[in-house]
């Protein structure tokens, strides 16, 4: 019973043109939203981060938006850069709680 | 050091062995994390420690699974008589938040445990 779902297993952008991840989830009581990336043999690292009492939250090049009656979210990354190759999962947390949920991933292709 | 530090990088164990999987914070850091990574899945929940107190242990998944934190620092997660689902990246992950669920959690490099 996944309660963050990332549909896209893999996605490939040209460089210079807008990526753009999505991401699902289940459970209405999430309130904190959370992105991170992740290149091969390295742990996760954070993005960017969005709380439920907001519809969007930018970052430079970074970009989150949250639609909560559709429990979606997604990630805009405007330019993709060759660095941004990399897998990109999302989170979801309740305040109630302690921990963070994450989605499979999705594999972000910068292409030349 | 300044990250998170974790221990052994690389793990080869023989089914029914036990392995201990060593997890340095960063200082000063309150809440701890452990995460299992299956191949092409995401991190998985397993523990939460706030100091030295485990305040949730919902995610291990069977008794063979145990952590510890006992000076609110370096933490060890401890995997007895392994099996070959166990195998996985094991992440640790602190924050100077109580729980994770405000803030952005900082993520070692994991251990990658391989089972025979």
């Amino acid at each position: 019973d996944q309660q963050v779902k990332q549909n896209s297993p893999s996605l490939s952008v040209q460089e210079g043109r807008i990526s753009i991840l999505n991401c699902d989830y289940t459970n209405s009581m999430f309130d904190y939203f959370l992105w991170y990336k992740k290149y091969p043999a390295e742990g996760p690292t954070f993005l960017i981060s969005i709380s439920s009492i907001k519809d969007k939250n930018e970052d430079g090049r970074f970009t989150v938006f949250l639609n909560k009656s559709a429990k979606h979210l997604s990630l805009h990354i405007v330019p993709s850069q060759p660095g941004d190759s990399a897998v990109y999962f999302c989170a979801a947390s309740d305040r109630r709680d302690d921990k963070i949920i994450f989605g499979k991933g999705t594999r972000l292709h910068i292409l030349p | 050091g300044a990250g998170v530090s974790q221990s052994p990088r690389y793990k080869v164990a023989k089914r029914g062995q036990d392995v201990a999987l060593r997890c340095d914070p960063i200082s000063g850091h309150v809440s701890l994390f452990w995460y299992q990574q299956a191949l092409g899945q995401g991190p998985e929940f397993l523990t939460y420690f706030q100091n030295e107190a485990q305040l949730d242990k919902s995610g291990l998944p069977s008794d063979r699974f145990f952590a510890e934190r006992p000076e609110g620092s370096v933490s060890t997660l401890k995997i007895q008589r392994t099996q070959q689902e166990d195998s996985a990246v094991y992440l640790c992950a602190s924050t100077h938040l109580s729980g994770g669920n405000t803030g952005e959690l900082f993520f070692g490099e994991g251990s990658r445990l391989t089972v025979l």
